[in-house]
């Protein structure tokens, strides 16, 4: 069974505080790994797809990077309205698997 | 742009009834359009995928009866929610995307709350 596994589930940050967030996966065929952004009580945002191991790539504070095994979204120097909940999702052929989200809080 | 709108944004019904949720892709022709229903803080789980003028393909354990899936045009799809039961309370969200490929980004809705009392 395809399984896609976040860490941490939640991560509290300082204002400028650099840190990353894991998404883990074990999808069969896997064709993409995609990072959404979800806002409380709304639908989740895109914000990059990757496609094969040792791509990289880069919006405003936030990077992501994919490995055969994992994907890492690095934040850095983040402000508070880069608080949400991130997610990760690998797709194949037959459907996009979500990870259950880290939810980020940067606090002033 | 790729928006994708829902409606309504919450509902809440009785128990016994029925609840349609629209979801438009309001810029562009969507191919498939999805379901997907969340709960709090778990992963969104896909319930059906579907293309316009033929039926919906539905995952294992979602029962086709009670969430009939209806891909009328191109921009459009409906979830009905029949006979709701307080358990069908959750989110509910639809996504999007304009190219046949599995590649391709799904685009979601904001949403829509249903909460069966």
């Amino acid at each position: 069974e395809d399984q896609v596994t976040q860490s941490p589930e939640a991560l509290r940050l300082q204002e400028g505080e650099s840190s990353s967030l894991n998404c883990s996966y074990t999808v069969s065929g896997l064709r993409g790994l995609f990072w959404y952004r979800q806002d409380p009580g709304k639908g989740p945002e895109f914000l990059f797809t990757l496609y094969s191991a040792g791509e990289e790539k880069e919006k405003e504070r936030l990077k992501a990077t994919l490995t055969k095994k994992e994907s890492f979204l690095h934040i850095t120097a983040p402000k508070p309205e880069d608080s949400a909940t991130y997610l990760c999702a690998g797709v194949n052929d037959y459907k996009l698997s979500f990870g259950a989200g880290t939810t980020v809080t940067v606090r002033a | 742009g790729a928006v994708v709108s829902q409606h309504p944004s919450r509902v809440i019904c009785k128990s016994g009834t029925s609840v349609k949720i629209e979801c438009r892709s309001l810029d562009f022709q969507a191919t498939t359009m999805f379901w997907y229903r969340q709960f709090p803080k778990q992963s969104l789980m896909l319930m059906a995928t579907s293309n316009e003028g033929s039926k919906a393909t539905y995952e294992q354990g979602v029962e086709k009866d009670k969430f009939l899936i209806n891909h009328a045009s191109l921009t459009l799809s409906t979830l009905t929610v029949t006979s709701a039961h307080p358990e069908d309370s959750s989110f509910y969200i639809c996504s999007a995307k304009k190219g046949g490929t599995s590649t391709d980004t799904q685009y979601f809705g904001p949403g829509t709350r249903l909460t069966v009392l």
